[in-house]
């Protein structure tokens, strides 16, 4: 039990449209990342957020966007869905110099 | 750009055998970390390696990390079937700062 949640776990959309997955972290966590996991890959690295700000992005497109809250939670959007952003969507989250611990990851589908 | 290349991509051993997994990174980093992931989870951290000559070991795995030659290796001792899972090795881009970049994984398979 690492206390880092994310829903929903799995979901599926069409192409062209949009989602919003969600994560919650422990108290006190005020770093959070997003990773991208595609079928038999590594985690890719989206981006990051520092108290409310990004802190850092990978090589994803616009496209891609996030938000961070004071109360430790955080979402990931993606807008205009294509068919490769299929994968497993993981969040990690960690205290300043602590432990990272990732979240149990949504599975998204586009269709 | 930081790549981070594993070896084997497969490896399937007997159970009480031993074997060694490889990671090596193109830049510099005294970060290290290795992680275990069993089908449809999540990733579970296993080993941080924060520095060069670092040795960690919990059970039958044994992780070391050298900075100069840019490699870690995750050894395995006397296998057993609970071990099975894909072991990722991650480098920290950003200092401090988990902006990790992991390597393409290692599916390993125990066979009794």
């Amino acid at each position: 039990e690492t206390g880092v949640t994310q829903s929903p776990t799995h979901l599926i959309k069409t192409r062209g449209q949009q989602v919003t997955l969600r994560c919650s972290s422990q108290s006190g966590h005020n770093t959070v990342s997003w990773y991208q996991q595609a079928l038999g890959q590594g985690p890719q690295f989206i981006f990051q957020y520092y108290r409310e700000e990004e802190n850092g992005r990978g090589n994803f497109p616009p496209r891609f966007s996030g938000l961070q809250f004071p109360n430790y939670s955080s979402e990931l959007n993606v807008n205009a869905l294509e068919l490769d952003d299929s994968a497993l969507y993981l969040c990690a989250s960690n205290p300043p110099r602590g432990t990272q611990y990732f979240g149990p990851g949504t599975r998204l589908l586009v269709l | 750009e930081l790549k981070v290349e594993q070896n084997p991509l497969f490896l399937s051993m007997q159970e009480g055998k031993n074997y060694t997994i490889y990671c090596n990174y193109s830049t510099t980093s005294d970060r290290l970390y290795w992680y275990r992931q069993d089908p449809g989870k999540s990733l579970e951290s296993l080993f941080v390696l924060l520095s060069n000559g670092a040795v960690k070991q919990e059970g039958r795995l044994m992780a070391s990390l050298d900075t100069k030659a840019r490699l870690s290796t995750l050894h395995i001792t006397a296998a057993v079937h609970d071990l099975s899972a894909t072991y990722f090795c991650a480098v920290d881009s950003g200092g401090s700062n988990y902006k990790l970049t992991f390597g393409k994984g290692t599916l390993l398979t125990v066979n009794p």
